[in-house]
């Protein structure tokens, strides 16, 4: 159990075009899940908090009319990179948090490649 | 000062060692950690959860914390090739309602060899 799904596991996007990630939890409800950003032999920085029915909760330095997050779903939350820029090109992790057992733990998408050319 | 220190590697070590990964924190609000596993590309495996100071134990899989010093400990007993891999450690303080926001340390990449 506890299964997140991540889609695309890879994008080439040309500069000013806008990418859509999907984050989802396929067999457990996640009223909240995470947006990373991971630079290559770096941790992974949280970018917001995804809560389901409302808005989404941006780390410091994140930019929210660049990164939207729409939790529409227990199942489902999404991360469109609007008109990315080759900086933005990274690996972007999601996560889904449950609570079992009187914890709550974090279980990890695989993660999107993004590409800006 | 960053909040959790993580010594990066990479840390090469022979079929069948003990491996030793270590992280040390400052901030003292942090009560849950754990150890996650990251392949080339892949998202983290969780591996490790602990709340408590002191041992944990998991099959091959030694989870350590002390809280008084501000520094826990995994370690991987019978090393196999397919533990290769970057080991980061997280940890989270008690919140009321929400998510636990996670901080990571950098990770350890670790490359065990036949």
């Amino acid at each position: 159990g506890a299964v997140v799904s991540q889609h695309p596991s890879w994008v080439i996007c040309k500069s000013g075009t806008s990418v859509k990630i999907e984050c989802r939890s396929l067999d457990f409800q996640a009223t909240t899940m995470f947006w990373y950003r991971q630079f290559p032999k770096q941790s992974l920085m949280l970018m917001a908090t995804s809560n389901e029915g409302s808005k989404a909760t941006y780390e410091q330095g994140v930019e929210k009319d660049k990164f939207l997050i729409n939790h529409a779903s227990l199942t489902l939350s999404t991360l469109t990179v609007t008109s990315a820029h080759p900086e933005d090109s990274s690996f972007y992790i999601c996560s889904a948090q449950r609570y079992q057992g009187a914890r709550n733990i974090q279980y990890f998408g695989a993660g999107t490649r993004l590409s800006v050319l | 000062q960053k909040e959790v220190e993580q010594d990066p590697g990479p840390l090469s070590v022979p079929e069948g060692a003990i491996v030793s990964l270590n992280c040390t924190y400052s901030n003292s609000a942090f009560q849950y950690f754990m150890w996650y596993r990251q392949y080339s590309r892949k998202g983290p495996e969780l591996l490790m959860y602990t709340y408590s100071s002191g041992n944990k134990e998991d099959g091959r899989f030694t989870a350590q914390v002390d809280k008084s010093s501000k520094y826990i400990s995994l370690f991987i007993r019978d090393s196999q090739p397919s533990d290769s891999a970057t080991y980061l450690c997280a940890m989270s303080a008690l919140i009321t309602g929400g998510g636990n926001k996670l901080t990571f340390g950098t990770g350890t990449q670790l490359k065990v060899e036949l």
